[in-house]
């Protein structure tokens, strides 16, 4: 089955500064690729996704790097603010449900 | 629209009762997933419907555990007995027309069995 690797598992970074989460699938069929932020006490909730057809995307100041021939895609957040503290997700589509990684629980330091 | 409800939002419990998580996915959605999120193995996708119809129920860890979604608008997982290790928070989750799109989680239920 699908297997999704997320690293690193903490990370700390100071404000201003940009973070990147990275994350591998084992499944060449995935097509699908969403990051899920999740705060204390709540559910993930979806903040940017890529599909295979496109090797990037970018949402103000959040960005998507998709490697398909390696099978890795990347999270970039850029000029981090405190409120970016929480853990994200990453996820790759298998057998229409979603696989997710492990987590990353990025603490932005003011 | 409220977004995916579930309750309780808290359940604490004594080992050997039954337990009965439930959700009310987003109107419209019909595709939806209950997922179990522990720090050990993170989050895990335990059973999902697709039009009120169990897909793809392998995750589910043990017969203790069961599913139900007998309409569009309702879903149950229940645990009978309950046991220490099924302590964790579930999620659902709902999402659109089966295929693998944007997935709306509700805010969890925090089951401690003790």
């Amino acid at each position: 089955g699908e297997n999704v690797e997320q690293h690193p598992s903490t990370l700390s970074v100071q404000e201003g500064d940009s973070a990147v989460i990275k994350c591998t699938y084992s499944d060449s069929a995935s097509n699908y690729f969403p990051w899920y932020k999740q705060e204390l006490g709540k559910g993930p909730q979806l903040i940017i996704d890529i599909r295979s057809n496109v090797g990037e995307k970018k949402d103000q100041r959040i960005a998507v790097t998709l490697n398909k021939t390696a099978k890795h895609f990347s999270l970039h957040i850029t000029e981090t603010q405190p409120e970016d503290s929480a853990v994200y997700f990453c996820a790759a589509s298998w057998g229409g449900k979603l696989i997710f990684g492990q987590g990353t629980e990025l603490s932005v330091k003011p | 629209d409220a977004g995916v409800i579930q309750s309780p939002r808290h359940e604490v419990t004594e080992m050997g009762q039954e337990v009965t998580l439930r959700c009310k996915p987003i109107s419209g959605h019909n595709s939806l997933f209950w997922y179990r999120q522990t720090m050990m193995r993170g989050l895990e996708l335990l059973i999902y419907f697709n039009n009120n119809v169990p897909i793809d129920d392998s995750g589910m860890p043990e017969d203790r555990f069961s599913a139900k979604m007998p309409n569009a608008s309702f879903s149950t997982l229940k645990i009978q007995p309950s046991e220490p290790r099924d302590s964790a928070v579930y999620f659902c989750a709902s999402s659109f027309e089966g295929r693998v799109t944007e997935a709306f989680f509700g805010q969890g239920t925090r089951l401690t069995v003790v």
